[in-house]
């Protein structure tokens, strides 16, 4: 049974700091990682992509990908009160495969 | 503006009677997808539709039903709806099912069986 695992949280974070999100699969051939937000009753949303080893960064996010560690993160930095969601980790090889999210809160 | 359309948003209904929720995407996509949310379950695949007449099931097809005449639409069937399957349905698509693709969401459906 293929999984992706992320920490339901919540993980708190001040307003301004870094938060950092990861995520762990199981099938050593995954070739997509997603990371997506959603906000309470939202649908989800793509934030970033990532297919190669290493870090990409789009803005005050950035996706690091580890494919010999099996494990992807999100960075999300100068965190603001709405970056406040749950935030879903998907990993694709034949079919995608979703983590069950986890929630991020930013203090004020 | 490219979206994908579901329809209802909100329904509650009673055990037993047969309903469709619909979902349409304007975008020419080839693969689309039914998930399931449900608290501290995450999202869950019902089934999915690599293109036109090609359906299969995802991890909890049972008790559910899929068609995909044209290549826009992707309704989700509930031949006899029960209380289990109360919960957040939202439809998903993308321009093709293998590759790179990230998926695009509907709004979603929130679905309350009684």
């Amino acid at each position: 049974q293929k999984e992706v695992e992320q920490n339901s949280g919540p993980l708190s974070v001040p307003e301004g700091a870094i938060a950092s999100l990861n995520c762990t699969y199981s099938d050593r051939g995954s070739q997509s990682f997603f990371w997506y937000r959603q906000y309470s009753g939202k649908s989800p949303e793509l934030i970033m992509f990532i297919y190669s080893n290493g870090d990409k960064e789009d803005g005050r996010f950035t996706a690091q990908l580890n494919k010999a560690s099996q494990y992807v993160s999100l960075l999300i930095r100068d965190s603001q009160p709405s970056d406040s969601a749950t935030y879903l980790c998907a990993v694709k090889d034949d079919k995608i495969i979703f983590g069950k999210g986890t929630r991020l809160h930013i203090l004020p | 503006e490219a979206q994908v359309t579901q329809n209802p948003r909100y329904l509650i209904t009673v055990t037993g009677k047969k309903l469709t929720v619909t979902c349409s995407q304007n975008m020419n996509h080839e693969y689309m997808s039914w998930y399931r949310q449900d608290p501290g379950l995450g999202l869950r695949q019902i089934y999915y539709s690599m293109n036109v007449e090609v359906t299969d099931k995802g991890d909890v097809p049972e008790g559910y039903k899929v068609s995909r005449k044209e290549k826009r639409n992707f309704p989700l069937i509930l031949e006899s709806p029960s209380p289990n399957q109360t919960s957040l349905y939202f439809c998903a698509s993308s321009f093709q099912g293998g590759g790179n693709q990230p998926q695009h969401f509907g709004d979603g459906t929130r679905l309350s069986i009684l």
